[in-house]
């Protein structure tokens, strides 16, 4: 069965980067997007960008153009996602989700900025 | 850029009540809507992927309708496990969530 397990919560300093994970299993990685998506209580969801694993191709929001950083391994069927320069508007929970409909979502990673 | 709007924002119902959720875009979405559901500390659970088809394994009591600008999400005969919040997602012009529905028992 197709699974998405992202990497633990991360307490992180403003200014600092972060790089969390998504590993996947249960199909060929390299032939689904995989995409990152942002939330925040109260601010609902934000599509953060996608990657293609198979030639690893990115997309992103424009919203998140120099924020988020999108990487894939094949080797290890792991998608990643690197957030810089954090503030504390960085704070959320953020989800992998295999490509259009997102029927398969990883269990979600908090990430914490503050000093 | 596609806004969706959804109401209500909360909904409180009871059991085996007929619930409705809407979802507006600004502009012709076609039939590019999906609807979820998110559980307090869980992966949000795809329900109905374009427009009105039924994902495997979800309860029939949860429907879909709708096209361009205007759908709907209703769950026939409200369960207690349907206790939740809903939103959609369109992916005609990238991928824009909608605000959410917290759903309630009364």
């Amino acid at each position: 069965q197709v699974q998405l397990q992202q990497s633990g919560a991360e307490l992180v300093k403003p200014g600092s980067s972060v790089k969390i994970s998504c590993k996947a299993s249960g199909y060929t990685f390299t032939s689904y997007d995989m995409h990152w998506i942002k939330q925040q209580p109260g601010n609902g969801l934000e599509w953060i960008g996608w990657i293609y694993p198979g030639n690893g191709n990115t997309k992103y929001n424009q919203k998140f153009n120099g924020k988020a950083t999108l990487t894939a391994d094949k080797s290890s069927s792991t998608a990643y996602m690197q957030l810089s320069s954090l503030t504390s508007e960085d704070s959320a929970v953020y989800f992998c989700a295999r490509g259009w409909p997102f029927a398969y979502w990883g269990q979600g990673t908090l990430v914490t900025v503050s000093s | 850029d596609i806004q969706m709007t959804q109401s209500p924002s909360f909904l409180s119902a009871s059991v085996g009540d007929r619930v409705t959720i809407n979802c507006k875009a600004s502009q012709n979405i076609n039939r590019y809507l999906n609807w979820y559901q998110q559980k307090l500390g869980e992966a949000p659970k795809l329900l109905i992927y374009n427009a009105n088809s039924l994902q495997t394994g979800i309860p029939s009591r949860f429907s879909g309708s709708g096209s361009g600008t205007d759908f709907t999400l209703t769950i026939s005969s409200l369960q207690p496990e349907d206790v939740a919040t809903y939103f959609c997602l369109q992916h005609n012009s990238w991928y824009t969530f909608g605000a959410g529905t917290k759903l309630e028992l009364k």
